[in-house]
């Protein structure tokens, strides 16, 4: 079945120590975004991409960084995860037409000890 | 920028009477409103959607309206279920805007058996 998948599904890291999330898809979509969702929150988009072009929130700190090297896969990097970074970061994608529907993935929960 | 405010924060209802949860938006331009349901460390799953030129649309024991004029929608769950226990987000967005989803503040329901 053609989805958005994320990995890991879960992942711990250590305060200051880089940490990168995968998100791949076989819809084929052109957007893919990346979304935080901290606890009894709304999602929170941080990122898109349009193809290759880069889509940056005014407000997603510098601290998050993003990498599509193809169609298929969409990368979040946090430089130096601090404890408030911990959330479910969620990836979604969407075609570029006809329709407005974002398609997403599980999610990663992202711990930060 | 949009803004996107979703009642109740928490409903519980029995097992097979109705829910509903409504939405204001403030922006005009918005013109697709889908609904989402997050279940405990998932993603979200789009459960229906509507566009501004619709008023009403209907998928089994689901339905949304859509005012307009007043600018706010509403989801209708009808015969409710326990599977039907979740958080449910409303979201808006417009093209010009890049399609970017502006997201509710979510409803917990509880379906009691």
């Amino acid at each position: 079945d053609a989805m958005v998948i994320q990995n890991p599904r879960y992942q711990v890291t250590q305060f200051g120590k880089p940490v990168t999330l995968s998100c791949s898809q076989t819809l084929n979509h052109n957007v893919m975004y990346w979304y935080q969702q901290k606890s009894s929150q709304a999602p929170k988009l941080l990122f898109h991409y349009y193809d290759k072009d880069f889509n940056n929130e005014a407000d997603t700190p510098d601290n998050f960084q993003s990498r599509r090297p193809n169609t298929s896969f969409c990368f979040l990097d946090i430089r130096s995860p601090g404890l408030g970074d911990a959330a479910m970061y969620l990836c979604a994608t969407k075609p570029d037409r006809p329709t407005d529907t974002q398609y997403f993935g599980p999610g990663t929960r992202l711990t930060v000890l | 920028g949009e803004n996107v405010e979703q009642h109740p924060s928490t409903l519980s209802v029995q097992e097979g009477d109705s829910a509903v949860i409504k939405c204001t938006y403030s922006d005009s331009a918005s013109n697709y409103f889908p609904w989402y349901k997050q279940e405990l460390g998932k993603g979200p799953q789009l459960i229906i959607d509507i566009r501004s030129n619709v008023g009403e649309k209907k998928d089994q024991r689901i339905a949304v309206t859509l005012n307009k004029t007043a600018k706010h929608f509403s989801l209708h769950i009808t015969e409710t279920q326990p599977e039907d226990s979740a958080v449910y987000f409303c979201a808006a967005s417009y093209k010009a805007a890049g399609n970017k989803l502006t997201f509710g503040g979510g409803t917990r329901v509880l379906v009691k058996p």
